[in-house]
């Protein structure tokens, strides 16, 4: 079967660094995609990784390793805007999107 | 301007009745999409369909049914709804072909079956 793990729920203060984790295992590999997620809003997009290494865009950057199945996304200066579900997406061979449940960042002051 | 859209944002309704949720993007995008997000926050795909090819998850029940009357269109009709249909409602669009095929969402519909 297709998976995708991420933690459920993670907590960090305002001005430090998170690191968010994703490993997946899914027929085939076509991308990588993270969204972010207010509580009662759409999903938007943040980042794709389609190849190893890391993709940096301002404060957030997200890094891939398809030899691990593994990314993560890396926030940093967190805001309290930050305070979201952060979901992670793999496209698989037949170029469908796999969804992670997603892991809720709490930022504290 | 809005770019993917959705009504209505709420919807309460009664077991057993028949509704629809309509869908309207105006990003001139191929593809558009129908997820299901329940309580724990998965986003299930349900419906994946452009002008060539619906793509449907063998997991839906076919009390759902999407229809596109044109390409900036998905509308979403479920019929016999029953508890368990009561979850949020996204649509998504992206256009087919460009290496990133980043999904754009609209705001959802949080439907409610009592």
């Amino acid at each position: 079967g297709q998976n995708i793990d991420q933690p459920t729920e993670m907590t960090a203060t305002e001005g430090a660094i998170v690191q968010i984790n994703c490993t997946y295992q899914t027929s085939g590999f076509n991308g990588l995609f993270w969204y972010q997620q207010h509580a009662g809003e759409a999903p938007t997009f943040l980042s794709y990784n389609v190849l190893d290494g890391l993709e940096e865009k301002g404060r957030f950057s997200s890094f891939l390793s398809r030899s691990k199945g593994y990314s993560y996304l890396l926030l940093k200066e967190l805001q309290m805007k930050d305070s979201a579900s952060y979901l992670c997406a793999v496209r698989d061979s037949n170029y469908q999107l796999i969804w992670g449940a997603g892991t809720k960042l709490i930022i504290k002051p | 301007d809005t770019a993917v859209s959705q009504t209505p944002k709420y919807l309460v309704t009664q077991m057993g009745n028949d509704k629809s949720i309509k869908c309207e993007q105006n990003l001139g995008h191929d593809t558009m999409y129908w997820y299901k997000q329940d309580s724990k926050k998965f986003l299930k795909i349900m419906f994946s369909y452009n002008n060539k090819e619906l793509i449907i998850n063998e997991t839906v029940p076919n009390r759902f049914s999407p229809k596109s009357p044109d390409k900036a269109h998905l509308n979403l009709h479920i019929n016999s709804l029953e508890l368990g249909d009561s979850a949020v409602y996204f649509c998504a669009s992206s256009q087919e072909g460009r290496a990133t095929d980043t999904q754009y969402f609209g705001p959802g519909t949080r439907l409610t079956v009592l």
